[in-house]
């Protein structure tokens, strides 16, 4: 199956200070990667998606200049999380798929604790 | 938008037991259903996913089922063992392309040996 590969799966960072997540498809390209985010015992919140080589699109209520992200080749993409804060802690998760397919493969996210 | 509700949102069974998930959604359009499985601390794995124009698909002891006129599609989980405990996800989405998912709120599974 397909493999996405998320990094890290936790980080520790102090408020103010910027942190970044990376995401890589290991086995395909991915041409659409999706990020997001997950309060403890709830689902999944889309933040973003992003096609390489264009900029992302996010959802409503996201920040673009706090959650910066970049998909600049067929096989990784990127989130910034800038000037971070204790609200930014999170769960994040990565998304890829590819061409026309439906199907999404997820990384393994990442656990941000900002103190 | 699309809306995709879940129920119910936690389940309890013994072991060698089903456990049916279900879950609605709200646009027509939509027409690729996956569902996934969350263990504590990792992302969602792809498990099984149904299109439009089936209304059943098995995979071993996982089945899924679609009926579009109702617009409902059931998780079924037969002889159920411990490490079929997890949070599961039910989403929906457009076939064309890589279109976003709108996910269910989650069902949290636990079997009971």
């Amino acid at each position: 199956g397909a493999v996405v590969s998320q990094h890290p799966s936790r980080v520790i960072c102090k408020s103010g200070t910027s942190v970044k997540i990376e995401c890589r498809s290991l086995d395909f390209q991915a041409t659409t990667m999706f990020w997001y985010r997950q309060f403890p015992k709830k689902s999944l919140m889309l933040m973003a998606t992003s096609n390489e080589g264009s900029k992302a699109t996010y959802e409503q209520g996201v920040e673009k200049d706090k959650f910066l992200i970049n998909h600049a080749s067929l096989t990784l993409s990127t989130l910034t999380v800038t000037s971070a804060h204790p609200e930014d802690s999170s769960f994040y998760i990565c998304s890829a798929a590819w061409g026309n397919r439906p199907e999404a493969f997820f990384g393994q996210g990442t656990r941000l604790t900002v103190v | 938008g699309e809306n995709v509700e879940q129920h119910p949102s936690t389940l309890s069974v013994q072991e060698g037991d089903s456990a049916v998930i279900k879950c609605t959604y709200s646009d027509s359009a939509s027409n690729y259903f996956p569902w996934y499985k969350q263990e504590l601390g990792k992302g969602p794995q792809l498990i099984i996913d149904i299109r439009s124009n089936v209304g059943e698909k098995k995979d071993q002891r996982i089945a899924v089922t679609l009926n579009k006129t109702a617009k409902h599609f059931s998780l079924h989980i037969t002889e159920t063992q411990p490490e079929d405990s997890a949070v599961y996800f039910c989403a929906a989405s457009l076939l064309q392309g890589a279109q976003k998912l709108v996910f269910g709120q989650g069902t949290r599974l636990t079997i009971n040996p």
